[in-house]
């Protein structure tokens, strides 16, 4: 069975980084881009980027870029979203998911991850 | 961008009705449109994608159209489980994805 499991939700300060993580179970990880995607409270969906285990190849949404950074350690089949230094307005809940393309986009998401900043 | 328009943003409806939704995309996308089903608390499930194929286990109450920058979502017979939030998305492999701003459906 396809799972994607997301670690636990976070309350951090303005200014502190994160490094939260979402892990594959049941396919080959290094097979699939998983994507990142961002739901700001009461808020619609946004693609942040996307990565591909198997050489690392990463993709930014242009409103984006710059602002965290996705990463992947194939070894243990965990993609990673970070930022090094949050603002209030990153409270959101985080989402991973699998990509299977050409044909099928997100499939498989993960449980979300709540993040919430605050001073 | 491609800019993704749903409308409505909110439908009122009851069990047993035919609902329709409808994402218009900025800019041509073939057939790279994908819908998702979002309850509260709860993260997306994929119901179609490529515009008209259902994702494996979904209802056949359900069903999508269009092509290049039209696209509907239908439910032939609302049912209970079906009261969520709706979102269309495009996965042109030349742009950056996009999702519509989605469409609450509650109940009438």
């Amino acid at each position: 069975e396809v799972q994607l499991v997301q670690s636990g939700a976070e309350v951090r300060k303005p200014g502190e980084p994160l490094k939260i993580s979402c892990k594959g179970f049941g396919y080959t990880f290094t097979k699939y881009w998983i994507g990142w995607m961002r739901q700001m409270p009461g808020k619609g969906l946004e693609w942040m980027g996307s990565i591909y285990p198997g050489d690392s190849e990463t993709k930014y949404s242009p409103s984006f870029e710059g602002q965290a950074t996705i990463s992947v350690d194939k070894s243990i089949n965990t993609a990673y979203l970070q930022w090094s230094g949050l603002k209030a307005s990153d409270t959101a809940i985080y989402y991973c998911a699998r990509l299977n393309l050409p044909m099928v986009p997100f499939d498989f998401w993960g449980q979300g991850t709540l993040v919430s900043v605050s001073s | 961008d491609i800019q993704m328009t749903q409308s409505p943003s909110t439908l009122s409806v009851s069990v047993g009705d035919r609902v329709t939704i409808t994402c218009r995309a900025s800019q041509n996308i073939n057939m790279w449109l994908a819908w998702y089903q979002q309850k509260p608390g709860k993260a997306p499930k994929l119901l179609i994608y490529k515009a008209s194929f259902l994702d494996l286990g979904v209802p056949s109450r359900f069903s999508g159209s269009g092509f290049g920058t039209e696209f509907s979502l239908s439910i032939s017979s609302l049912q209970p489980d079906d009261f969520a939030t709706y979102y269309c998305q495009q996965y042109n492999p030349y742009s950056p994805y996009t999702f519509g701003q989605g469409t609450n459906l509650e109940i009438k």
